[in-house]
């Protein structure tokens, strides 16, 4: 099966750089993904790394490490508008083909 | 602009009624998601489809859950009957996976606004 950590919570100031770590424990996929998630909205695709190392796309990066089983969503430059929820998720080779996702980090940028 | 739609935003019903959740994925997009939401379990994965046939519903109780694509412009699910316990925000993705052995098109999917069920 599969397994993704992610911290519940993180706060940070507006303008700063933030990490939100994603650990997993799954017998292999295709890619890791990550998602964010406004109060009351749906899920919006930020990113997706099928390869180790690190993806940029305007201030938000995702870095994939398979040989450590981790990965992470950066982000920059800190907005308001950046607090939500933000989750990653897996593509499974085997068993199982659907998007697993975590449980989700809930961002909060203070003034 | 693209985007997908689901009817009803909200829901609230009584206890052993039948709820009807419906959704127009993306036109030209082929694979359809319903996904369920709760603070205690997350985002669960119900079902999914891929040019209409059903590929997993696993994540479903069987006993209440149907889900159907009629159409490719439709998406439907079903509770009957409705629990308590079935209370949650129902989601619709869907994604264009046109060449299944780009696994990058599984990752990318676009949600729907979603259904909040209410079962009393």
């Amino acid at each position: 099966g599969q397994s993704l950590e992610q911290p519940s919570e993180v706060t940070a100031v507006e303008g700063a750089i933030v990490q939100i770590n994603c650990t997993y424990q799954t017998s292999g996929f295709y890619g890791l993904s990550w998602y964010q998630q406004h109060d009351g909205g749906a899920p919006t695709f930020l990113s997706y790394n099928a390869l180790d190392g690190l993806e940029e796309t305007g201030r938000f990066s995702s870095f994939l490490s398979r040989s450590d089983s981790y990965g992470y969503l950066l982000l920059q430059e800190l907005q308001m508008k950046d607090s939500a929820s933000y989750f990653c998720a897996v593509y499974p080779d085997t068993g199982r083909r659907a998007l697993t996702f975590g449980s989700g980090t809930r961002l909060q940028v203070q003034p | 602009d693209a985007r997908v739609t689901q009817t009803p935003r909200h829901k609230v019903t009584e206890m052993g009624q039948e709820v009807t959740m419906r959704c127009q994925p993306i036109l030209g997009h082929n694979t359809v998601f319903w996904y369920r939401q709760t603070m205690m379990q997350g985002l669960e994965l119900l079902a999914y489809f891929r040019n209409r046939a059903p590929l997993d519903d696993s994540g479903m109780p069987k006993d209440r859950f149907s889900a159907e694509m009629p159409d490719a412009t439709l998406a439907t699910l079903k509770i009957q009957p409705s629990e308590p316990r079935d209370s949650a925000v129902y989601f619709c993705a869907s994604a264009l996976t046109t060449q299944p052995r780009i696994r990058a098109h599984y990752n990318e999917q676009f949600f729907g606004p979603g259904t909040r069920l209410t079962v009393l």
